[in-house]
């Protein structure tokens, strides 16, 4: 049973950076996609980038490019996703979500990240 | 980016009764290998969003068969052929054939009257 579970709740200030994990269970960690998708408050679903471990090369959203790191670590099956440079408008509900038969098969409990000064 | 437009915002429907989603893309999702990429998601309140249909009309394990997608081109539909009140909840669509980015429509809201 496919599993992701991420870190805990953060609060930031504005101009700082943020780095959510996502240790995975079950499956093979490098053959598949993993994404992050943020969900401001009362928001809908943001795609924010992707990577394949196996390549770990990651894609993002054009609205990130710069502002977005996605990593992952094969030996403890981990992805992550560093936002830099935040704003307020940053404050959200972050999510990885793994593949499996096509996009965004399994997701995360969400990592709620506050910025605030 | 593809845009995905879905109706109705907000669907109160009665416990028993049907209730249909739209999602239409401002192009179409058919990809070069074939596959249509438009997968149905499940965000219950206060959870994490659950995909229920993947590739239009390909129903995840474990979601109940009164979930039913169909579609095609730019057009596509989800069904709940009987609401229960565990349905409550928001329902996105989303495309991943024209990536980068994945893109997903705004959700519609179904509510028990």
């Amino acid at each position: 049973q496919v599993q992701l579970l991420q870190s805990g709740a953060e609060v930031k200030k504005p101009g700082s950076s943020v780095k959510v994990s996502c240790k995975t269970s079950g499956g093979t960690f490098s053959n598949y996609a993993i994404s992050w998708v943020r969900q401001a408050p009362g928001q809908g679903l943001e795609w924010m980038g992707v990577i394949i471990p196996l390549f770990g090369t990651a894609t993002y959203a054009q609205k990130f490019q710069g502002r977005v790191t996605i990593t992952t670590d094969e030996s403890t099956s981990t992805a992550y996703m560093e936002l830099s440079s935040l704003i307020s408008e940053d404050t959200a509900i972050y999510y990885c979500a793994r593949d499996g038969s096509s996009w965004l098969n399994y997701w995360g409990q969400g990592t709620l990240v506050i910025v605030s000064s | 980016d593809v845009v995905m437009t879905q109706s109705p915002f907000s669907l109160p429907v009665t416990l028993g009764q049907p209730a249909s989603i739209s999602c239409r893309s401002s192009q179409s999702l058919v990809h070069s290998d074939g596959n249509t990429y438009l997968n149905w998601f499940q965000q219950r309140p206060g959870q994490s969003p659950r995909r229920l249909i993947y590739k239009v009309s390909n129903r995840d394990s474990g979601v109940p068969d009164r979930f039913s997608g169909s579609g095609s081109g730019t057009d596509f539909t989800l069904k709940i052929s009987r609401v229960e009140a565990e349905d409550v909840g928001v329902y996105y669509c989303m495309q991943g054939t024209h990536w980068p980015p994945l893109t997903f429509g705004g959700g519609t809201k179904v509510e028990i009257k």
